[in-house]
């Protein structure tokens, strides 16, 4: 296994489309994050899912984001009717699961609306 | 509501001096903290963290110091070389309170080691 990875690294898609991200964590992770970084910020916590239950969304998650994880396994993320403030990196993590357990993230899926 | 601040967006060092990256947090449930390094177009990499029961970690050439009544952490990198060169991100979690372990990041701050 090696590392959590995310496709696709780069999507540029027209404002109002659809677009589907998918994060495969380390496979002995249950706990799996997403996270969304824009220009000169930190990376901003969207969800997370504990096996295949989403127990946090931020207020960040609009209506338009839809984020699961079907089998406990690999993680998606859909925006729907994508705008141009979506532009970001969307980052996935993964850790264990313990009290002090680090996250480990993937590579990002940088996404342009144009 | 940034609970968690690195007020320097950029640091510039010379390669074998020691690198101080500083962080300030708001939220007094934090009880632990870690320091990531980001490379342009990857993803965060951990580096150290510590909890909030200790005030100093230390790992090879990276130390971070943690000051709780001035709800304060730094990270010392000694000697600083070339490839230390990056965005370092601090992020804190309320790992008692919020046992999801969601981290909450600062804005982050540059590296740059110079030769």
């Amino acid at each position: 296994d090696t590392g959590v990875s995310q496709d696709p690294r780069h999507k540029i898609t027209k404002r109002g489309q659809n677009v589907t991200f998918r994060c495969d964590p380390i496979s002995e992770h249950n706990r799996l994050y997403w996270y969304r970084q824009t220009l000169g910020q930190g990376p901003e916590f969207l969800t997370y899912f504990q096996n295949e239950a989403q127990l946090e969304k931020s207020r960040l998650l609009s209506d338009r984001f839809s984020a699961e994880r079907p089998k406990g396994s690999f993680s998606t993320l859909e925006i729907q009717r994508t705008e141009q403030g979506d532009s970001a990196m969307y980052l996935c993590a993964s850790s264990l699961g313990q009290p002090g357990q680090e996250a480990f993230f993937g590579q990002g899926t940088r996404l342009t609306v144009v | 509501d940034q609970q968690v601040k690195q007020n320097s967006p950029s640091l510039s060092v010379q390669e074998g001096r020691i690198s101080i990256l500083n962080c300030d947090y708001t939220n007094s449930m934090f009880d632990y903290f870690l320091w990531y390094k980001k490379y342009p177009a990857e993803g965060p990499t951990f580096l150290i963290s510590i909890s909030s029961i200790k005030d100093k970690n230390e790992d090879g050439r990276f130390t971070v110091f943690l000051n709780k009544s001035a709800k304060h952490l730094s990270l010392h990198i000694v000697p600083s070389q070339p490839g230390d060169s990056a965005v370092y991100f601090c992020a804190s979690s309320a790992v008692h309170y919020n046992q999801g372990g969601k981290l909450i990041f600062g804005q982050g701050t540059e590296l740059s080691v110079k030769p």
